[in-house]
């Protein structure tokens, strides 16, 4: 059975720092691009970042760009968000998903076929 | 970028109504889109892919069309557990920057 556990989540500071964590079990976690997902309290859903099954290709939202940093260790089955310089705007449920690919002609394109229950990040002073 | 609008954003709905739901991009994406169910307090659960494909054990009540910049999705008999919170998401941008639509509510009339 495919799991997906974030961690990691709690109250910040503004400005502060935060690294949630993302458990993986019950697939090939290295073999697959993974990505976090976010919502703020009684808004919709905001893809945040994503990362290549090998780390070698990371893709951001422009709002977090700078400030936050994915990343993986496949020998650990763990993803990660690092979150610096945050903002007010940042509180949110911080999902993880999986990033599942079906084939299009010679493209491959992604749905989210799997999350987590999600972690609540609160940032206020 | 690719901007993603839904609407109507809120709707009541009687069990047993058939319901559409619409999702529009700002550019064509061909049939790269995605609907996820949402209900309160979880996460949301993939329905549809690739604007019209059935995602494993889902429904068969639900449906999916279109394809370029407008999309539908449709539910032809509303059921006690299909009031929630739908989201369209395109993916021609994939594998990174996926978007989300804003969002239509489905409650109970």
């Amino acid at each position: 059975e495919v799991q997906l556990v974030e961690s990691g989540g709690g109250l910040v500071q503004p400005g502060g720092s935060l690294r949630l964590s993302c458990a993986a079990s019950g697939f090939t976690f290295s073999s697959y691009w993974m990505s976090w997902v976010r919502q703020a309290p009684g808004k919709g859903l905001e893809w945040v970042a994503n990362i290549k099954q090998d780390g070698s290709e990371k893709y951001y939202v422009d709002s977090v760009k700078g400030r936050f940093t994915i990343s993986r260790d496949n020998a650990k089955n763990s993803l990660y968000l690092q979150m610096n310089s945050l903002r007010a705007e940042d509180t949110a449920v911080y999902y993880c998903a999986r990033d599942h690919p079906y084939s299009s002609g010679w493209l491959y394109k992604y749905y989210f076929d799997y999350w987590g229950q999600g972690t609540l990040v609160t940032v206020s002073s | 970028d690719i901007q993603m609008t839904q609407s109507p954003s809120s709707l009541s709905a009687s069990v047993g109504d058939r319901v559409t739901i619409t999702c529009r991009a700002s550019q064509s994406i061909s049939s790269y889109l995605n609907w996820y169910q949402q209900k309160p307090g979880k996460a949301p659960k993939l329905l549809i892919y690739a604007a019209s494909s059935l995602q494993s054990g889902v429904p068969s009540r639900f449906s999916g069309s279109g394809s370029g910049t407008d999309f539908t999705l449709t539910i032809s008999s509303l059921q006690p557990e299909d009031f929630a919170t739908y989201y369209c998401q395109q993916s021609y941008s994939t594998p990174g920057f996926f978007t989300f639509g804003p969002g239509t509510k489905v409650d109970i009339k």
